[in-house]
């Protein structure tokens, strides 16, 4: 089965600063990876997806991240965090293989706050 | 294009009640699943079905049902309320037609006292 660890539960920085949220995941086939993101009482949305291709994948927002399968990472980045990034993000891979095709199995999210 | 339409958005029980939450969306995908959010713990799966007519447990299911008589429509049926399941309750959809992840709903936040 799927797995996937986001470090770090909780995660500041200041206006302007670089954003790092990090996610490792374990799969034993080729993984869909996602992020996604969440603000105060809303579902979620996807930032970004890496299915096949280019490692390095741009989303929404500015927002980016690179799959590197030699460290199971798929870590996401930002180069100047914004006011309006403060919310709770998601990493997800997917199951896309056989009986468990298109299920999700998701991180435990981790909370970015932006201090002006 | 509606996408995925979870009503209520809120909600209040006592233990004991039975209530549905209803979950449909227009885009006609394939798979549709249920998810609970409770802090610290992300998202987890509760049911899921990958098609009218089919439906399979996912990591949390016990005191849920679930039924899929068309593509568009996925219920979650509580048969008798908790405390425990005092949560927000996501419904979420996906095509296999193509890479583009989950579509998801707005969320129920659901009560039990």
């Amino acid at each position: 089965a799927q797995s996937v660890t986001q470090l770090g539960s909780h995660v500041s920085v200041s206006e302007g600063a670089l954003v790092l949220l990090r996610c490792n995941y374990s799969s034993s086939v080729p993984p869909y990876l996602f992020w996604y993101v969440q603000y105060p009482n809303q579902g979620l949305q996807l930032l970004l997806k890496y299915t096949t291709g280019a490692t390095l994948v741009k989303g929404i927002n500015g927002f980016e991240a690179e799959f590197k399968k030699s460290e199971t990472s798929f870590h996401l980045t930002k180069p100047s965090a914004h006011m309006s990034d403060a919310a709770e993000y998601f990493c997800a891979v997917s199951d896309d293989r056989g009986s468990t095709l298109g299920r999700l199995y998701f991180g435990r999210g981790t909370q970015l706050t932006v201090w002006p | 294009n509606a996408g995925v339409t979870q009503t209520p958005k809120f909600q209040v029980l006592k233990t004991g009640q039975s209530m549905t939450l209803q979950c449909a969306q227009d885009m006609n995908h394939e798979y549709m699943s249920w998810y609970r959010q409770d802090p610290g713990m992300g998202l987890r799966l509760i049911h899921y079905s990958v098609g009218a007519g089919i439906t399979d447990q996912g990591e949390v299911p016990n005191g849920y049902n679930v039924s899929r008589s068309t593509t568009e429509d996925f219920p979650l049926r509580l048969l008798s309320a908790a405390p425990s399941q005092t949560s927000v309750y996501f419904c979420a959809s996906i095509t296999y037609k193509d890479r583009s992840g989950a579509f998801f709903g707005q969320g129920t936040r659901l009560t039990v006292v």
